[in-house]
């Protein structure tokens, strides 16, 4: 298994529903970092956490953190159609720039 | 905010050309740039590590000589598909950090596609 998996791999739900994704990862991190890509584009940027941080929020977006167990959550409440995009977590271990992305789940938000 | 600007956005070339693709921190300084391979619905998969100034650090499996890297600015760096083959058609995302800033966020250029005939 590669660093930073995702689950689960597709998602679908509908418009206003919440969405959660997790990621697991395998070795000690300085930073997990989550991206969104609409389909045949580049990767935006959504919210980093660091190791000493246990929770994160940003706008409609709760992401968590658990390094014991080597797990990062995603939440995205009241889902909208325009949410539809593969999300990725990515891990680093210093603040250098090089990051291991996970396999990504895709979400489909159905209106 | 950050912008990176990848070109081309698709090119389509014959089998035993070259291709050059750019990748342009708009806004920003970038001492490191990074260079990925995305397969379908697949994850990215890190190809190199593009360092201003000096050689690029390539990925274990990713043959340099094949995959041309060169970081000549702090603002651009390039990668050149050398007698690309149809195996080599892929879609190409390139990152870049931003030197004065202390977190890891990378911001994206909108990829390139390539496809060898």
């Amino acid at each position: 298994s590669q660093q930073g998996e995702e689950d689960p791999q597709a998602l679908s739900i509908q418009e206003g529903e919440n969405a959660t994704m997790n990621c697991s990862y395998k070795t000690s991190i300085n930073n997990l970092q989550w991206y969104r890509q609409n389909s045949g584009r580049g990767l935006v940027h959504l919210i980093l956490i660091r190791s000493n941080e246990r929770e994160k929020h940003s706008g409609r977006l709760r992401v968590t953190l658990d390094t014991s167990k080597k797990s990062s959550s995603l939440l995205i409440t009241a889902s909208r159609a325009a949410d539809t995009a593969s999300y990725f977590c990515a891990t680093a271990n210093t603040n250098a720039g090089k990051s291991t992305f996970g396999d990504g789940t895709t979400l489909t938000v159905k209106p | 905010g950050a912008v990176v600007s990848q070109h081309p956005s698709r090119v389509i070339c014959k089998s035993g050309t070259s291709v050059k693709i750019e990748c342009r921190s708009l806004d920003f300084q970038a001492t490191t740039m990074f260079w990925y391979r995305q397969f379908p619905k697949q994850s990215l998969m890190l190809m190199a590590t593009s360092n201003e100034g000096s050689k690029a650090t390539y990925e274990q499996g990713v043959e340099k000589d094949k995959f041309l890297i060169n970081h000549a600015s702090l603002t651009l760096s390039t990668l050149t598909v050398t007698s690309a083959h149809p195996e080599d058609s892929s879609f190409y995302i390139c990152s870049a950090k931003d030197r004065s800033s202390g977190a890891n966020v990378l911001t994206f250029g909108a990829g390139s596609r390539l496809t060898v005939l």
